[in-house]
């Protein structure tokens, strides 16, 4: 069964630095592409970044420079490094998978809240 | 990057009504149109991929159509596991954006 599973969220102060995991199972995360999409409160879906199974990333202009992502293959597991964080990154931060067969994202994680505020 | 223009952005129905949701394009994504159901504090579903495609597991009563860059989702009898948030998707480029989402809430 897949299953997508979000762990590293939580409550940081402006300019801090969080890393979000995302373990993935019944599935080989490297094969296939990977993002992350956000969600502020009260509002809608905001695609934060994209890893293709080449390992070219993408990444939203609202986090580019000071997100990054990366995959640790022994783990099956996605990451998203973010620094320097910023209030108006509060949000509900979601993984998901979108095998090329569908280009749709099919599985998703639980989501993790991660809060910037002073 | 391209736009995708939801509407309406709320609507209230009755069980049984039919309901459509529409989202429009910017520029063309040919078929690359995806629909996702979201309720109350839980990720998002999908419900349609590639326009018309009905996710395995999703009941039939939930349907999409394409015409150019005019996309549909369509309810065919709303149920009332069917109050929830409603959101578009283009996967044709990138950014992935999504559109503003439609609220069906109960009449």
């Amino acid at each position: 069964e897949v299953q997508l599973v979000e762990s590293g969220g939580g409550l940081m102060q402006p300019g801090g630095s969080l890393k979000l995991s995302c373990a993935g199972s019944g599935f080989t995360v490297v094969t296939t592409y990977m993002s992350w999409v956000r969600q502020a409160p009260g509002k809608g879906l905001e695609w934060v970044s994209t890893i293709y199974s080449g390992g070219n990333t993408y990444f939203a202009d609202s986090v580019k420079g000071r997100f990054a992502m990366s995959r640790d293959n022994s783990k099956n597991t996605l990451y998203l490094q973010m620094n320097s964080l910023r209030v108006d990154d509060t949000a509900v931060y979601y993984c998901a998978r979108e095998p090329p067969y569908t280009s749709a994202w099919d599985y998703w994680g639980q989501g993790t809240q991660v809060t910037v505020s002073s | 990057d391209i736009q995708m223009t939801q509407s309406p952005s709320s609507l209230s129905a009755s069980v049984g009504d039919r309901v459509t949701i529409t989202c429009r394009a910017s520029q063309t994504i040919s078929t690359y149109l995806n629909w996702y159901q979201q309720k109350p504090g839980k990720a998002p579903k999908l419900l349609i991929y590639a326009a018309s495609n009905l996710q395995s597991g999703v009941p039939s009563r939930f349907s999409g159509s394409a015409s150019g860059t005019d996309f549909t989702l369509t309810i065919s009898s709303l149920q009332p596991e069917d109050f929830a948030t409603y959101h578009c998707q283009q996967t044709f480029g990138i950014p992935r954006t999504f559109g503003q989402g439609t609220k069906v809430e109960i009449k």
